[in-house]
């Protein structure tokens, strides 16, 4: 089954435990980013990623760190996660940046 | 237009009736419009990816048509139902063509 995966769903962390989300795809997608919602701010777009080992800025990338060694994975790396990072981010993938994308199920992070 | 916006904010229509919303974006170096459905405590899903001035998709219901020149595209839902009750996102791509920027969405709700 064509998927993107992101794991955990849900995770609790304090202020600047290093966290890292996993996004995995199977369906050999070139592009892949990351987006977190925020209420009354709309999917707001933090890294992207066009192939392997190119990666570039979103609109909201402070605080977030991408890396793309393989194609199917992009993780988003939070190496000093603080309170305003709580957000229900999600991962994305398509087979290029103007085809429709494929959503994860969504990470519901808290920074207590 | 510099942002891409949505309206209305939210939608209440009863069973049966048929609706719009619109989605304004830059028209400056367009690329490509998407439509996508998120129910709650779901992903969002793709509905239109919409490249040419004047496109005009289609499924089942819900059609979409395309206005680059003026930057913006309507959502149309023919005779809704209640399963149609969810949140119409639309996002575009421009600029360098890598970055999307999605709308904060239309709410839509429709009443048995």
């Amino acid at each position: 089954e064509a998927q993107v995966t992101q794991n955990p769903r849900y995770l609790i962390t304090v202020t600047g435990k290093k966290l890292t989300v996993t996004c995995s795809q199977n369906m050999n997608h070139e592009y892949m980013s990351w987006y977190r919602q925020d209420p009354g701010l709309g999917l707001r777009q933090i890294y992207y990623s066009m192939n392997v080992e190119v990666t570039d800025k979103g609109d909201v990338p402070e605080g977030y760190k991408v890396s793309r060694k393989e194609k199917r994975n992009f993780p988003l790396i939070l190496e000093s996660p603080s309170p305003n990072q709580t957000s229900l981010y999600f991962c994305a993938s398509s087979l290029h940046q103007a085809a429709q994308s494929f959503f994860g199920q969504g990470t519901r992070l808290t920074v207590v | 237009i510099l942002n891409v916006e949505q309206s209305p904010q939210s939608l209440h229509v009863q069973e049966g009736d048929s609706t719009n919303f619109t989605c304004s974006f830059p028209s400056s170096n367009f690329y490509a419009l998407h439509w996508y459905r998120w129910e709650t405590a779901k992903s969002p899903e793709a509905l239109f990816v919409m490249t040419l001035n004047g496109d005009e998709k289609k499924k089942g219901r819900i059609s979409a048509t395309l206005n680059t020149k003026e930057g913006y595209s309507y959502l149309y839902i023919k005779g809704s139902q209640p399963e149609d009750s969810a949140t119409y996102l639309c996002a575009s791509l421009s600029g360098g063509y890598q970055k999307v920027t999605f709308g904060t969405g239309t709410k839509l709700q429709v009443i048995p």
